[in-house]
């Protein structure tokens, strides 16, 4: 069946330093793929998605590429803020599927 | 525009006690969800509806949890009765076609058994 492997976390870095968060999926066929994202007291929100190969999502600086064939996802900043803080999570879609497949999520931690 | 409404935000009950659970969608959404996220976990799919009808309620524990959307549009999730292993907390999404890019959370519901 469908699996996602996120990076464990907790992640902790310094403002300004550069992100990455692994995310891989095993899935028949090619899903979407997602980032979402958790703020403190929020609820989840979609943060970007790729629908094909080689596409590259990006929102809020953060940006993630749809890999084929490494099947991942990685979630990337150049350099992170405070307000990025957040619990964030890789979800795998499959065309027709009725749901959103979510990893086991990857807090990050920013300290000024 | 509202986003999802979930009430109450937090709730805690003994083991083999009843809770339910409130969400309002965004209006005009058709689609609705109930995820459950138990804690260092992602949110799983309990039940999903379409209108007022279930499309998927694949991974509902149905001997003790119930979702019904009668009109169309609030949907209630009951817990009876509770195990300590249904501590998490309940998100409601709602879509307005079913697509994972119009898909919004509510804040969700945190539940403690204890």
């Amino acid at each position: 069946g469908d699996s996602v492997t996120q990076m464990e976390g907790p992640v902790t870095l310094s403002e300004e330093a550069f992100l990455t968060i692994n995310c891989t999926y095993t899935a028949t066929g090619y899903p979407s793929l997602f980032w979402y994202v958790q703020y403190p007291g929020e609820g989840l929100q979609l943060l970007l998605k790729a629908t094909k190969a080689d596409d590259k999502g990006s929102n809020k600086g953060f940006e993630a590429t749809y890999r084929k064939e490494t099947t991942s996802f990685h979630l990337e900043k150049g350099s992170v803020q405070v307000s990025d803080s957040a619990v964030y999570f890789c979800a795998p879609h499959q065309t027709g599927a009725n749901n959103l497949f979510f990893g086991t999520g990857t807090r990050l931690t920013v300290i000024p | 525009e509202a986003g999802v409404a979930q009430s109450p935000r937090y709730k805690i009950i003994e083991k083999r006690q009843s809770v339910a659970f409130w969400c309002n969608p965004i209006s005009g959404h058709a689609t609705l969800y109930w995820y459950q996220q138990i804690l260092g976990q992602g949110p799983k799919l309990l039940i999903q509806f379409q209108n007022n009808g279930v499309v998927d309620d694949s991974q509902l524990p149905k001997d003790r949890f119930s979702a019904e959307r009668l009109k169309g549009v609030d949907s209630t999730l009951k817990i009876q009765p509770a195990k300590l292993e249904d501590s998490a907390v309940y998100l409601c999404a709602s879509s307005s076609n079913g697509q994972p890019e119009t898909q919004y959370f509510g804040p969700g519901t945190r539940l403690l058994v204890l």
